[in-house]
């Protein structure tokens, strides 16, 4: 069974740059490019920030960035600002049309 | 402007059957993914399992297979997320969300909160 592991927490200070980690098994994250993260406020519907990796829809902040090597996909903050503050989950196709969410990771900024 | 709007809050008691929808507007429905989500209380994202509008392809995750269903209406662009015997461990927020190329979950419904208790 493939699964995403994601730190579950991280915090950083306002204007440095924070990384989330989206470790996976069962080959998911590098046989398919088709990672994507979403930020979750509180209380509210989650946001697309990355696709396919590290391509950003538009109105996303530049910002934010992403990033693959081996089995690892990783989301870059930068310049953080206190409205980063949110939980973010990472996203892969899991073949056969499926999809596989990480456990998300609550980012802090102190 | 790619918009979906959910049905409202259900309040239902164990056992109960429920159907709740997501209704799409602003693109073509019919050709375009739409996933379904489930968030428990204080807990991460779930993917429950992807429809195709078009001809009604539906694949579930393993987690999900046969405790929901999901179907569609194309001609009302409408998705629906179904239980037959809902029970307390059911309470939990459930999203819609379209499926854009490459399988991002691009654009998300506002949730449905479901409440199953005695």
């Amino acid at each position: 069974q493939s699964a995403l592991t994601q730190p579950r927490s991280v915090s950083g200070s306002p204007g440095r740059s924070v990384t989330i980690s989206c470790t996976g098994t069962g080959s998911i994250v590098g046989r398919y490019n088709y990672v994507s993260w979403y930020q979750q406020h509180p209380g509210k519907a989650p946001r697309l920030m990355i696709y396919d990796v590290s391509k950003r829809p538009s109105g996303v902040p530049d910002r934010f960035s992403g990033s693959e090597s081996g089995n690892t996909a990783s989301l870059t903050i930068s310049g953080l600002q206190a409205e980063d503050e949110a939980d973010y989950y990472c996203c892969s196709y899991a073949g056969t049309n499926t999809l596989k969410f990480g456990g998300g990771t609550k980012l802090t900024v102190l | 402007e790619v918009q979906l709007v959910q049905s409202g809050v259900e309040v239902k008691k164990p056992g109960e059957s429920l159907k709740i929808s997501c209704k799409g507007s602003g693109y073509n429905f019919a050709t375009h993914w739409i996933g379904w989500v489930r968030q428990m209380p204080g807990k991460g994202l779930e993917w429950m399992g992807i429809i195709y509008p078009d001809d009604s392809d539906t694949t579930y995750s393993p987690s999900f297979q046969g405790q929901v269903t999901i179907s569609v209406d194309k001609s009302i662009n409408t998705a629906y997320l179904q239980w037959s015997g809902l029970k307390p461990s059911d309470t939990a927020m459930y999203y819609c969300a379209r499926l854009g190329t490459s399988w991002p979950l691009d654009y998300w419904g506002q949730g449905t909160l479901v409440t199953v208790s005695s």
